[in-house]
């Protein structure tokens, strides 16, 4: 089946340091979509790539999808204290009919920022 | 548009027991997922619909657990006869058909004495 993989399990940085984590799957995907949970939250969609070697910026946030749309990578620069959880990929796998479709989560990457 | 809510919003049950949850979707999103989380894992997909038809089935998911959406609108999430291993917080989300992006609910954290 379908897999997700994500790394690092966890990472611990000083506030203003950069932060990266990446994502691959075993199967290519129709698209990435990355995803943000806070302590004690759910959830909470940040992006979504679709083309082959797509970038994407939100702010202090670069999301890269690879070439052969089987890997990914979100990069924080100059962390802040605000940006502490745990951030998730999810990949979007159609079967060959293309009318069906699931959403794969990695184990995602727990973030920690000392202040 | 008040989101995607999950009643209830935990659940304590002795083992052996069966339980129900529900989710209910944004209104206008055809596709509905179930998902399972435990302490520092990804969501672990179960189940998910398009309107009221049930189109995959995680294999890892037990014949205890049943998911219906009837009328495609709501959806509800049922384990019979719960062990310990079923303790965990399990998220529904929603989506649009051609927007994949998926909005979580809180979810129902389930706990099993």
């Amino acid at each position: 089946g379908q897999q997700v993989m994500q790394i690092p399990q966890y990472q611990h940085v000083q506030e203003g340091e950069d932060f990266t984590t990446y994502c691959n799957s075993s199967t290519t995907l129709s698209n990435i979509q990355w995803y943000k949970q806070r302590p004690g939250g759910h959830p909470v969609f940040l992006i979504q790539l679709v083309k082959s070697g797509e970038v994407k910026k939100q702010k202090r946030l670069t999301f890269q999808f690879g070439e052969a749309k089987k890997n990914s990578s979100l990069h924080i620069t100059a962390t802040q204290t605000t940006d502490v959880g745990t951030y998730f990929c999810a990949g979007l796998l159609r079967n060959s009919g293309g009318s069906n479709y699931k959403l794969t989560f990695g184990k995602g990457t727990l973030l920690t920022v000392n202040p | 548009d008040t989101g995607v809510s999950q009643d209830p919003r935990h659940k304590i049950t002795k083992r052996g027991q069966n339980v129900t949850f529900r989710c209910d979707p944004i209104s206008e999103h055809n596709r509905l997922y179930w998902y399972r989380q435990t302490l520092g894992q990804g969501p672990e997909f179960l189940t998910y619909f398009q309107n009221e038809a049930q189109l995959e089935k995680s294999r890892l998911l037990s014949d205890r657990f049943s998911a219906e959406r009837p009328k495609g609108s709501f959806s509800t999430l049922e384990i019979q006869r719960t062990e310990q291993g079923d303790s965990a917080m399990y998220l529904c989300a929603s989506s649009q058909v051609k927007n994949t992006e998926a909005f979580f609910g809180q979810g129902t954290r389930l706990t099993v004495v």
